[in-house]
């Protein structure tokens, strides 16, 4: 069965500093992708980046970035100079051939970025 | 381009009614999915269509939700009779393709039942 866990239900940050958010996750699949979502409080589901199973580099979109390290199973979003606007509920998922290509999301971490 | 537009954003019926939810994917986007946050609680599959067709439908809680794509384009999802634990934010989403492609999400609508 496929499995994403995020351990860390709220997170504070200050403006400007970087911030990681966990997440681990469980799949027998050889390939699968990776993703990290950002909801607002507006509602909205934004994709922020993803992470193929293969690639050799981690991801990078702006100031996020993915700490892809695949032996340990987990897929860590980098938030470098947060801004107030970053705080959110973010979201990580997962897609592989096991689930149908069914995306599964993790509970979710809220980010709280500070002044 | 347009994004993903599920309406309505808020519904608010009794238990034993009727209520049906509709998202507009974005064009072109043969993959449509649809998903529900129940409070507090993870982001769950409902179902997914590619074009008309259910590929996959598995996460469907029962026989009281039935979704349609009519002719691949929009779709619909109704809930007859509402319970309840129904309850929660029902998001649409749609996707070219699935290697790589993120979800454009629709912002969602909230159902509450009571």
């Amino acid at each position: 069965a496929q499995k994403i866990t995020q351990t860390q239900p709220g997170m504070f940050v200050q403006e400007k500093e970087a911030v990681t958010l966990d997440c681990t996750y469980d799949t027998s699949d050889p390939s699968y992708g990776l993703f990290w979502y950002k909801q607002p409080s507006s509602g909205e589901m934004i994709f922020l980046i993803y992470q193929g199973s293969y690639d050799q580099q981690n991801a990078t979109e702006g100031r996020y970035s993915l700490n892809f390290q695949k032996a340990r199973k987990s897929a860590n979003l980098v938030i470098s100079a947060s801004q107030l606007g970053d705080s959110a509920m973010y979201f990580c998922a997962m897609r592989g051939y096991t689930g149908g290509f069914k995306t599964i999301f993790g509970a979710g971490t809220r980010l709280f970025v500070k002044a | 381009e347009a994004g993903v537009t599920q309406f309505p954003s808020h519904s608010v019926i009794e238990k034993g009614q009727t209520v049906t939810l509709r998202c507009d994917p974005i064009s072109g986007h043969d993959n449509l999915y649809w998903y529900r946050r129940v409070m507090g609680k993870e982001i769950k599959f409902l179902l997914h269509f590619v074009k008309e067709s259910k590929q996959d439908e598995s996460g469907m809680p029962n026989n009281r939700f039935l979704a349609e794509r009519t002719g691949g384009t929009y779709s619909t999802l109704k809930v007859q009779p509402a319970e309840l634990e129904d309850s929660g934010v029902y998001f649409c989403a749609s996707s070219q393709g699935w290697q790589g492609y993120g979800y454009t999400f629709g912002s969602g609508t909230r159902l509450t039942v009571v």
